[in-house]
C-alpha cells in the first residue's frame, strides 16, 4: 500500500512557464511534507517543506500548496528554468520523532527551451 | 565541508557475499538514515539511528544490519547478498533541531 503517490512519472514544460507537480497521500497522520530534487548520479537535495498547520509555503520561485482535506500537495515552479530539469520527490512524515520519511515515486520534470 | 559521504560509490557482489556500506557525516548530526531506491519507486527507509549507539528498523529492514558506534558514521551491512538487494542506497543525516535530511550521493550495488 503506497502511502505517498506521485501519479505523473514525467512532465514537460516550456522554459518560462509554470511547472506544477502533484502528490497525494493516504495517511492522515502525516503532518510534515517535503519536496526533494534529484539530478542523475547525485543524492536528493531539499527544496521546500510545509507543515500541516499551513496551506502554503513560498521560497523564491518555488511554492508548495497543501490541501489537507483532499490529502493533496503540489509544487509550483514559476518561472521554470532549464536547470530545474530533474526528478522531484515528495515525501511525508510526522513532524515529531525520528522523521521517518515516506517518499513518492518521483516525477521527472523536463524544461524545454 | 564534505556533508554526507558514502563509500563505495559502486560495487558488484555475487550472491551470498557480504559487504558493508559506510556513511560518514561531518555536520555533527544526531539522526542518520539508510534508504534504498529501486526503479520506478521512491526511496524506502531501511534502518535509522536517533543517536550514537542506537539503531531502529525502517520500512524494509530484512537482510540488512546497521551499526552506529560513532556519531559521525552509520554502517549498513549485508551478511548474505541476494539479487533482490540490487539497488541504489542512499544515506542521510539531519540535526535534531531541523526537519530536513541531507543526503549522500548514493552507492550503486549490483548483486549477481
Amino acid at each position: 500500500d503506497q502511502q505517498v503517490k506521485q501519479n505523473s512519472p514525467s512532465l514537460s514544460v516550456q522554459e518560462g512557464r509554470i511547472s506544477i507537480l502533484n502528490c497525494d497521500y493516504t495517511n492522515s497522520m502525516f503532518d510534515y511534507f517535503l519536496w526533494y530534487k534529484k539530478y542523475p548520479a547525485e543524492g536528493p537535495t531539499f527544496l521546500i517543506s510545509i507543515s500541516s498547520i499551513k496551506d502554503k509555503n513560498e521560497d523564491g520561485r518555488f511554492t508548495v500548496f497543501l490541501n489537507k482535506s483532499a490529502k493533496h500537495l503540489s509544487l509550483h515552479i514559476v518561472p521554470s528554468q532549464p536547470g530545474d530539469s530533474a526528478v522531484y520527490f515528495c515525501a511525508a512524515s510526522l513532524i515529531q520523532g525520528a522523521q521517518k520519511l515516506v517518499f513518492g515515486q518521483g516525477t521527472r520534470l523536463t524544461i524545454n527551451p | 565541508n564534505a556533508g554526507v559521504t558514502q563509500t563505495p560509490k559502486f560495487r558488484v557482489l555475487k550472491t551470498g557475499q557480504s559487504m558493508t556500506l559506510l556513511c560518514a557525516q561531518d555536520m555533527n548530526h544526531e539522526y542518520m538514515y539508510w534508504y534504498r531506491q529501486d526503479p520506478g519507486m521512491g526511496l524506502r527507509l531501511i534502518h535509522y539511528s536517533v543517536g550514537e549507539g542506537t539503531t531502529a528498523k525502517g520500512e524494509v529492514p530484512d537482510g540488512y544490519n546497521v551499526s552506529r558506534l560513532k556519531k559521525q558514521n552509520f554502517l549498513l551491512g549485508l551478511e548474505s547478498a541476494a539479487p533482490s538487494q540490487t539497488s541504489v542506497y542512499f544515506c542521510a543525516s539531519r540535526p535534531s533541531a531541523k526537519n530536513i535530511q541531507y543526503f549522500g550521493a548514493g552507492t550503486r550495488l549490483s548483486v549477481l
